[in-house]
C-alpha cells in the first residue's frame, strides 16, 4: 500500500524556522519526483516545490524561493522541506506528494498544519 | 502564480452532466498535459484525471477529461452526491517552471 505521511509541523513564529519530513513507503522512492503542495485555510491548492529522483534538481514558487529549501534522502525514503524566515501567509497544511513523471502528481499525504502567529 | 483560471462554482442535481473549465495559456496548457484533483470535505486531494484525458484504475467512467488549445474540460456525467467536492486543474507552466494549480470550483449537488 503507497504511504505517505507527513510530520515536523506546528506553531512558529513569524521569522522562525520549521522542517517538514515525508516518510514513503509501499513504492520504489527513487523513481519518482517529490513535490510538496500547501493550502492556506479555506483556500485552494498551491504548489510549492519539487524535486527529481535523485535529488540534483529543484523547482520553487516565486513566493517561497529563497526561503524553502526542498531535499530528500533515497536511503531513508525521506522527503523533506526546509522553511526559514516564516510568514503568517505561509500558514497552511502542506502535503507531500508523488510524482512518477509520466502523469505529474498521482499520489498525495494527507497533510501537516502549519501555523506561522506570535 | 494561478494562472490557471476555473470557475468557482458548479452545480446540479444528480443525474445530470456537469462540465467545469480550465483556462490557461500558450506556456502551460497549450504545451503541457492537464490533471485533474478531486478534493473531498477534509481530505487530501485524488487524482482523477491525468494526461487530459486518462482515468487511474478505481476512476468511475463517469468522469472524463478533454483539452482543446489552450483550455481542459472536465465532465461528470450521471452526477451523484458523493461527486460534492473541490475539483482542481494543474498542469506543468514552462515559462514560469512552476506546477500550476487552478483556483478550484466547488462542485454542490443539489
Amino acid at each position: 500500500e503507497v504511504q505517505l505521511v507527513e510530520s515536523g509541523g506546528g506553531l512558529v513564529q513569524p521569522g522562525g524556522s520549521l522542517r517538514l519530513s515525508c516518510v514513503a513507503s509501499g513504492f520504489t522512492f527513487t523513481s519518482y519526483w517529490m513535490h510538496w503542495v500547501r493550502q492556506g485555510p479555506g483556500k485552494g491548492l498551491v504548489w510549492v516545490s519539487r524535486i527529481n529522483s535523485d535529488g540534483r534538481s529543484t523547482n520553487y514558487a516565486d513566493s517561497v524561493k529563497g526561503r524553502f529549501t526542498i531535499s530528500r534522502d533515497n536511503a531513508k525514503n525521506t522527503l523533506y522541506l526546509q522553511m526559514n524566515s516564516l510568514r503568517a501567509e505561509d500558514t497552511a497544511v502542506y502535503y507531500c506528494a508523488r510524482d512518477p513523471t509520466v502523469t505529474g502528481i498521482d499520489y498525495w499525504g494527507q497533510g501537516t498544519l502549519v501555523t506561522v502567529s506570535s | 502564480q494561478s494562472v490557471l483560471t476555473q470557475p468557482p462554482s458548479a452545480s446540479g442535481t444528480p443525474g445530470q452532466r456537469v462540465t467545469i473549465s480550465c483556462s490557461g495559456s500558450s506556456s502551460n496548457i497549450g504545451s503541457n498535459t492537464v490533471n485533474w484533483y478531486q478534493q473531498l470535505p477534509g481530505t487530501a486531494p485524488k487524482l482523477l484525471i491525468y494526461s487530459n484525458n486518462q482515468r487511474p484504475s478505481g476512476v468511475p467512467d463517469r468522469f472524463s477529461g478533454s483539452k482543446s488549445g489552450t483550455s481542459a474540460s472536465l465532465a461528470i456525467s450521471g452526477l451523484q452526491s458523493e461527486d460534492e467536492a473541490n475539483y482542481y486543474c494543474a498542469a506543468w507552466d514552462d515559462s514560469l517552471n512552476v506546477v500550476l494549480f487552478g483556483g478550484g470550483t466547488k462542485l454542490t449537488v443539489l
